[in-house]
């Protein structure tokens, strides 16, 4: 079936180094993608989105990466701090159907090491 | 996720009996979602409501799981004779509008704290 999924389920990573998260989608027909980033008992926390007419999005320290070619979908933080130890997940949508159902990846877990 | 407000945030409830879970959109918000969360994995669409309508509950399971979002008031999920299975963490979420692929920002899906069920 169609699917969203991550390539390394954790990263380990030095405070103030730059962090590379990826993803996976198989649904050709997704044209919205968000990652989201969730802390242990809280719920996921809106970080970055881009639409499928786009291949590069920047926000705070966070640049998300699209490449349709290959269904790839990447998160980038720089200078990473241990706040941003956390599991993130990337979630695709397809306008022209269910408007509400995002598909998640299974998450990556990312630990920041001081 | 600010602004989504759900209760309880955490709910025992023992086999059989019923469990109520609530949510309140963001303010301006009139499309509400709701996800459910085993322990490590990611979240599964379950029901897109606006208000009085069900737009799209396919990933409901057909017995024992209703949801509403009245007129007035916050939106219910409702699950009746509640088992095992059924312990999750459940997430609503709101957006203002219908995603809109023309509108660069502001208009995505915001998620609340989460309702944590444990059935025993």
């Amino acid at each position: 079936g169609e699917s969203v999924g991550l390539h390394l389920p954790t990263l380990s990573v030095q405070e103030g180094d730059n962090s590379i998260i990826n993803c996976a989608y198989s649904n050709s027909a997704s044209d919205y993608f968000i990652w989201y980033k969730q802390e242990s008992g809280k719920g996921p926390q809106f970080i970055i989105d881009i639409r499928s007419n786009m291949d590069k999005r920047q926000g705070q320290r966070v640049t998300v990466l699209l490449n349709k070619t290959v269904k790839h979908l990447s998160l980038q933080i720089a200078a990473t701090q241990p706040g941003d130890s956390a599991v993130y997940f990337c979630a695709e949508m397809n306008y022209g159907g269910s408007q509400g159902n995002l598909i998640f990846g299974k998450g990556t877990k990312l630990s920041v090491k001081p | 996720n600010a602004g989504v407000m759900q209760n309880p945030r955490h709910l025992v409830r023992r086999r059989g009996q019923e469990a109520r879970l609530r949510c309140s959109p963001m303010k301006g918000h009139s499309h509400v979602y709701w996800y459910r969360q085993l322990p490590e994995e990611g979240l599964k669409f379950m029901v897109y409501l606006q208000k009085e309508n069900i737009i799209d509950e396919s990933g409901m399971p057909k017995e024992r799981f209703s949801a509403e979002f009245p007129k007035e008031g916050p939106s219910i999920l409702r699950i009746q004779q509640v088992v095992r299975g059924d312990s999750a963490a459940y997430f609503c979420a709101s957006s203002p509008d219908r995603i809109n692929p023309l509108r660069i920002s502001g208009n995505t899906i915001y998620f609340g704290e989460g309702s944590w069920l444990t059935v025993v």
